[in-house]
């Protein structure tokens, strides 16, 4: 069974550029989320897609935005860039559990990340 | 928000010695994680233990969800074991990490 893969693996790119980033899923799984990683930061919550739908959102400004496909593929975008945005970004899949939309997610599973730098 | 609390931040062990790290959580959780972040950035999946305790060769975790914390015990460490250890609680849509434990074990 395939992992959840992220591409590309690398970016580098120009302050005020935009970049958008992929996530595939595990198969089966219907919920992506993504995180940012920063030295200062940590591992902080970006928002999460369930059913092509953002059911939670983290404290980002609206730079950052992202969509679910029907096949539960995700990207998030990041438009002008600026150089606090160079971060390492996961993202992860789960299984959600119960009925309708607040199913609970249950175990989740990484991709390798994204290493984004902004020059 | 759930606050998530990792102790130590950092520990430096000796081959073959045996370690314990902490998290504490403040809330009653669904399920939580431990994860180890290799030197590429990857958080690889260690347990998922909501409750109870479980064994993975030298590794082995216990929850206890009623006192809000969880346990990593690491034995017979090896350098291979290097590396930035997190918990994560996860709430009913996203994950919340802990700062990690940095670990070195030195030969």
């Amino acid at each position: 069974k395939a992992g959840v893969t992220q591409t590309p693996r690398y970016l580098i790119k120009t302050r005020g550029q935009q970049v958008t980033l992929s996530c595939s899923p595990i198969s089966g799984h219907r919920s992506v989320s993504w995180y940012q990683q920063t030295p200062g930061q940590g591992l902080q919550f970006l928002f999460e897609y369930f059913s092509e739908t953002q059911r939670n959102k983290g404290n980002f400004p609206g730079r950052f935005s992202g969509r679910q496909f029907s096949n539960s593929r995700s990207e998030m975008n990041v438009s002008t860039l600026e150089l606090g945005d160079s971060a390492l970004y996961l993202c992860a899949s789960s299984l959600a559990v119960g009925q309708g939309f607040d199913r609970l997610n249950t175990e989740a599973f990484f991709g390798q990340g994204t290493r984004l730098t902004v020059v | 928000g759930i606050q998530v609390e990792q102790s130590p931040p950092d520990l430096i062990l000796q081959e073959g010695a045996n370690s314990t790290l902490r998290c504490n959580f403040s809330d009653s959780v669904n399920n939580l994680q431990w994860f180890h972040q290799n030197p590429w950035g990857q958080l690889i999946n260690l347990f998922y233990i909501p409750s109870g305790t479980k064994q993975n060769g030298r590794l082995s975790a216990t929850t206890v969800a009623t006192e809000r914390y969880s346990l990593l015990y690491i034995s017979s460490s090896q350098t291979t074991d290097s590396g930035v250890y997190f918990c994560a609680v996860v709430g009913y849509q996203k994950v919340t990490f802990g700062i990690g434990t940095k670990l070195q074990v030195i030969p």
